[in-house]
């Protein structure tokens, strides 16, 4: 079984400093993705950022990066120039499968305030 | 492009009844995972649908049951509602694909708040 763990449970950060958040992930598979992603007060989970496991190049989008460290099981997300629309909750998730159609596994996910 | 639709956005019930919520994925996918979100923490998987049945299970009770319809949309069951089954109710679409590979991706609705009293 596949256990995702966020230890901050909320964070907040100055607008256009950067911030990063941590994750931890227990896995037995050696083919799997990390994703993360993003959820506003309106509910809707929005994929911020994924990791295919095989890759060593850490994944950029944009603003988003991410810090994969396999051996160690940890994938943080950093957010540069934060923006007030950041704001959100943030989560992290596994999936053992190079087939997306199979579970996700989410941490339990880190707030994130982006004070102006 | 519609993304993956929900309906309906809240709902009330009582304690032992039963409530169906309804799922229509993105278009162009065909498979769909519900997921159950309790407040202040992360979404967990209940099953999976693809080709109209159920693919994968998570750890919840037969009282949550599900179908798939040939146009790809779902439906979610859920039996002798208890307190502890108030939730947001996620439902996620991706492609599976007739070569079993698919895409990685999975979009996600808006939810269905579920509260019972």
């Amino acid at each position: 079984a596949q256990t995702v763990t966020q230890s901050q449970p909320e964070m907040s950060v100055q607008e256009a400093e950067t911030v990063t958040l941590s994750c931890t992930y227990d896995t037995s598979e050696n083919n799997y993705y990390l994703f993360w992603y993003k959820q506003p007060p309106s509910r809707q989970m929005i994929l911020v950022i994924r990791q295919e496991a095989y890759k060593q190049q850490n994944a950029t989008e944009n603003r988003f990066s991410v810090n994969f460290q396999k051996a160690a099981k940890s994938f943080s997300l950093k957010i540069s120039d934060s923006q007030l629309g950041d704001t959100a909750m943030y989560f992290c998730a596994s999936s053992h499968s190079l087939n997306a159609g199979n579970m996700l596994t989410f941490g339990g996910g880190t707030r994130l305030m982006v004070k102006p | 492009d519609a993304g993956v639709t929900q309906s309906p956005t809240h709902l009330i019930k009582t304690r032992g009844q039963q409530v169906t919520l309804r799922c229509s994925p993105k278009s162009g996918h065909d498979t769909v995972s519900w997921y159950q979100q309790a407040l202040g923490q992360g979404p967990q998987f209940i099953f999976q649908y693809y080709e109209e049945e159920e693919r994968q299970r998570g750890n919840f009770p037969d009282r949550f049951s599900g179908h798939q319809f040939p146009n790809y949309s779902s439906e979610l069951n859920v039996n002798a509602l208890l307190l502890g089954d108030s939730a947001l109710y996620l439902c996620a679409s991706s492609l599976f694909g007739t070569s079993g590979r698919g895409s990685y991706e999975q979009y996600f609705g808006p939810g269905t708040r579920l509260t019972v009293t």
